[in-house]
Order: C-alpha cells, then sequence, then structure tokens
C-alpha cells in the first residue's frame, strides 16, 4: 500500500506556478521525501529530494512543514513540456529503500 | 544526475518464449536495484528487490520462477521474463538505489510487447 497520497490530476496554464502537495501522514523519521517526474515511455526523472523546511534547486523547490506530514512541489512558471506525471515517494523501508508509488498526479499546462 | 541504462529499450517476441532486460548503474555502484512494471495509464508497481550476491525478494503476487532476476555484479542487474505471453507485455523499469538518502535513478524503461 502506497504511503502517499496526491491529487490525481492538476490543471495549469504557462507561465503559471505550480504547487503539488503530497500526504505522507506515515513518515518515519530518518525517511527522506523525493519527487520524480515522468512523461509517457520513459524511465522517471528525479527532480528534488529534501527532509525539512525548503529545499531548492534549478527546476523547482520542495516546502516540508514541521510535522513532515506533508509536502509540497513547486514548479515556477511552468512551460508546456512540464505536462507529466510527477510522483512524490517515501520510502517503507527506511532501512531497505523500498517504496511503493502512489497513483501520481497528472500535470497538464496549457497555452 | 546519477545514470542507468537498460538494454533492449524495446522488444518484441513470440509468446513461450524468454525475454532478458539489462539495467546497468553507469557511473555508480548498487547493492540495490529495483524492478517495476507499468500498464498504460496506470503507476508504477514494484514487482521485486534485486540485491546484489543474494536473492532476489518478489513482491506478493510476482511469480519468481517466471520472473527470474539476477545481480551478479554492482551494476548489473537482469531480469528474465520465461515463457513470455500476451499478458506479460509491458513497460519495464528498473532503478538503482543511491546512497545514503535512498534517492532511486531510473532506467528509461523497456517495452515488452509478447505476439
Amino acid at each position: 500500500l502506497a504511503k502517499t497520497t496526491q491529487p490525481i490530476s492538476m490543471d495549469s496554464y504557462e507561465g503559471q506556478e505550480v504547487n503539488i502537495t503530497c500526504s505522507h501522514n506515515n513518515i518515519a523519521t530518518n525517511d527522506y521525501i523525493t519527487w520524480y517526474q515522468q512523461f509517457p515511455s520513459q524511465g522517471p526523472r528525479f527532480i528534488i529530494q529534501g527532509y525539512k523546511t525548503k529545499v531548492t534547486n534549478e527546476v523547482a523547490s520542495l516546502f516540508i512543514p514541521a510535522d513532515r506530514k506533508s509536502s509540497t512541489l513547486s514548479l515556477p512558471r511552468v512551460s508546456l513540456s512540464d505536462t507529466a506525471v510527477y510522483y512524490c515517494l517515501v520510502p517503507e523501508n527506511t532501512n531497505a529503500g523500498k517504496s511503493t508509488f502512489g497513483d501520481g498526479t497528472t500535470l497538464t499546462v496549457k497555452p | 544526475g546519477a545514470v542507468v541504462s537498460q538494454h533492449p529499450s524495446w522488444v518484441i517476441c513470440k509468446s513461450g518464449t524468454s525475454v532478458k532486460i539489462e539495467c546497468r548503474s553507469l557511473d555508480f555502484q548498487a547493492t540495490t536495484m529495483f524492478w517495476y512494471r507499468q500498464f498504460p495509464k496506470q503507476s508504477l508497481m514494484l514487482m521485486a528487490t534485486s540485491n546484489e550476491g543474494s536473492k532476489a525478494t518478489y513482491e506478493q503476487g510476482v511469480e519468481k520462477d517466471k520472473f527470474l532476476i539476477n545481480h551478479a555484479s554492482l551494476t548489473l542487474s537482469t531480469l528474465t521474463v520465461t515463457s513470455a505471453h500476451p499478458e506479460d507485455s509491458s513497460f519495464y523499469i528498473c532503478s538503482a538505489l543511491g546512497a545514503p538518502r535512498y534517492e532511486q535513478y531510473f532506467g528509461p524503461g523497456t517495452r515488452l510487447t509478447v505476439t
């Protein structure tokens, strides 16, 4: 059973900021939260990973509240090429790194 | 980021034959790799955990005698689909586990079509 819950789909327009929130109520103390992007017929691509507060890289930001029971992926100024499925992943076995994918969020960016 | 390759990227085989898919971590050593299967419009489903030098651990409902996994080196895991049937047609994706934060680096996937 997936440890994460995300909205099934989201729509946005080019140039807007998109925030996708993931719930992970049972996250373990040592677990990191990782977000992936997947295009059709491709393997998932690593976007960002965080443990607490805020992490930013060249493509996204990740916000994690103090209780760590949720996280929000923020994509600034999306473009059509950001249309994809986004997954947040939390290990279901901290020592083995094994994770179960949830349904992910299908983001559709419109012109 | 770390690079993981898969070979072949696509394969078509006849029902009853076996197909081997390779997963390689190109720039790091991976003691643990994972194999997933993904059907159209669905999420990735974990099939098994491949550990270097030991037997793979299969998820519930995955037949270990049908999906043979070998992880003979720190950079290579193979998945062999034995006696393939049309219902095995799917997109197979591997990942290699990075350390110390357990980020997974995914391969590009292999499209298997069984006719």
